[in-house]
């Protein structure tokens, strides 16, 4: 268990919904971190937040957004969505900004299928 | 383009024998990770590697950077059945929009 939560854990939905991710990064960790994994894209870095900013900004769609409050927590949140939204979506958390050599902690995912 | 390339892509192995996976990327990179992922299950982190030469081991597992060639490579030594798993190796960009690139991953699979 890497101390990491999220939720929920599967999510089933139609497509042109709105869904809303949520992650628990571990105590005491500033940055989360949301990948999305399908078999069609392999492993992607969506976005980076650290202790409320945005961080880093990878391959995230427009119709896709996120934030982190100031508990910490982070939400992924995914409009308009398309079959090929369907796929697993990890957030990781670290407790600095993510350099050096820190080791970015993962959560176990959640599942979303568009139909 | 900026790219990371992992091979094999798939590598089936006996339990004792040794072999290596190997990792090109074309960006310019602080820091070089590997991950390791089993079936149905969420990454585990194993090495972070920062300098030119870096070598870090972890038990039959030892990574190494060769930044100068863009390279990583994670050797297994002794391969045991529990080590089956997929391997990625992913870079941290310092060009580009895009910060954490990953590769395809390696599906290796120890027989015994």
């Amino acid at each position: 268990d890497s101390g990491v939560t999220q939720t929920p854990k599967h999510l089933i939905t139609a497509t042109g919904q709105r869904v809303t991710l949520r992650c628990s990064p571990r105590s005491g960790d500033l940055s989360v971190y949301w990948y999305q994994q399908s078999l069609d894209q392999g492993l992607q870095f969506l976005i980076q937040y650290y202790n409320g900013e945005e961080r880093a900004k990878g391959n995230i769609l427009e119709r896709f957004s996120a934030q982190q409050f100031p508990d910490l927590h982070s939400e992924l949140n995914l409009s308009s969505l398309e079959l090929g939204d369907s796929a697993l979506y990890f957030c990781a958390s670290s407790v600095g900004g993510g350099g050096g050599q820190e080791t970015q902690y993962f959560g176990p995912g959640t599942r979303l299928l568009v139909l | 383009e900026l790219k990371v390339e992992q091979n094999p892509l798939f590598l089936s192995m006996q339990e004792g024998k040794n072999y290596t996976i190997y990792c090109n990327y074309s960006t310019t990179s602080d820091r070089l990770y590997w991950y390791r992922q089993d079936p149905g299950k969420s990454l585990e982190s194993l090495f972070v590697l920062l300098s030119n030469g870096a070598v870090k081991q972890e038990g039959r597992l030892m990574a190494s950077l060769d930044t100068k060639a863009r390279l990583s490579t994670l050797h297994i030594t002794a391969a045991v059945h529990d080590l089956s798993a997929t391997y990625f190796c992913a870079v941290a960009s310092t060009s580009g929009t895009y910060k954490y690139i990953f590769g395809t991953g390696t599906r290796l699979k120890v027989l015994a």
